[in-house]
């Protein structure tokens, strides 16, 4: 069965440091990994997504994941932190020849500190 | 634009009084489903659909029912309405049941059951 841990439930930055949001997953097959953003009382957006291609992906608005096979890991990353990143985020599975095919991780709520 | 509508965005009611969320999307996709967001708990899918008269249970199908006679449109419908069922609701789309799809989101329907 597949499952996604966001390890973390808040992350706290200041304004131009770099963001660091983690996540774990667990698949029986190779499965495509997303990170969606939700800003206040606004619907989810993808940021980018894990197809099997390239390891390293970059999505919008200057966020990139690499996906690591060897830990299971899909960690969202940001160089410099800005305000209006302030939102939740969570990664998500998507492996259809799973029960459950779309498993969404329980979120991590970024802050910025200005 | 292309985009996923629910309506209403906010509804409070009380235990029992059977209710309806409408979700249409303008993408002409395939796929359509519908999650339920708590605290802590993430998303959680309530029930999807694969194309016109296809729908399957998702991880929480307990107390919704659902129906797609339309490609487009894929209510939610709760018959009896409980305290428990008070949540934030997502309908989504994507344009196959393929892994790699994005998944694309309504603004979000907050639901209070009395």
């Amino acid at each position: 069965a597949q499952s996604v841990t966001q390890l973390d439930s808040h992350v706290s930055v200041s304004e131009g440091t770099p963001v660091l949001l983690r996540c774990n997953y667990s698949s029986s097959y190779s499965p495509s990994l997303f990170w969606y953003v939700q800003h206040p009382n606004k619907g989810l957006q993808l940021l980018l997504k894990y197809t099997s291609a390239a390891t390293l992906v970059k999505g919008i608005n200057g966020f990139e994941a690499e996906f690591k096979k060897s830990e299971t890991s899909f960690h969202l990353t940001k160089p410099s932190a800005h305000m209006s990143d302030a939102a939740e985020y969570f990664c998500v599975v998507s492996d259809y020849s799973s029960a459950s095919k779309i498993i969404f991780g329980s979120g991590t709520r970024l802050s910025i500190r200005p | 634009e292309a985009q996923v509508t629910q309506n209403p965005r906010y509804l409070i009611t009380v235990t029992g009084k059977k209710l309806t969320v409408t979700c249409s999307q303008n993408m002409n996709h395939e796929y359509m489903s519908w999650y339920r967001q708590d605290p802590g708990l993430g998303l959680r899918q309530i029930y999807y659909s694969m194309n016109v008269e296809v729908t399957d249970k998702g991880d929480v199908p307990e107390g919704y029912k659902v129906s797609r006679k339309e490609k487009r449109n894929f209510p939610l419908i709760l018959e009896s309405p409980s305290p428990n069922q008070t949540s934030l609701y997502f309908c989504a789309s994507s344009l196959a049941l393929v892994e790699t799809d994005t998944q694309y989101f309504g603004p979000g329907t907050r639901l209070t059951v009395l």
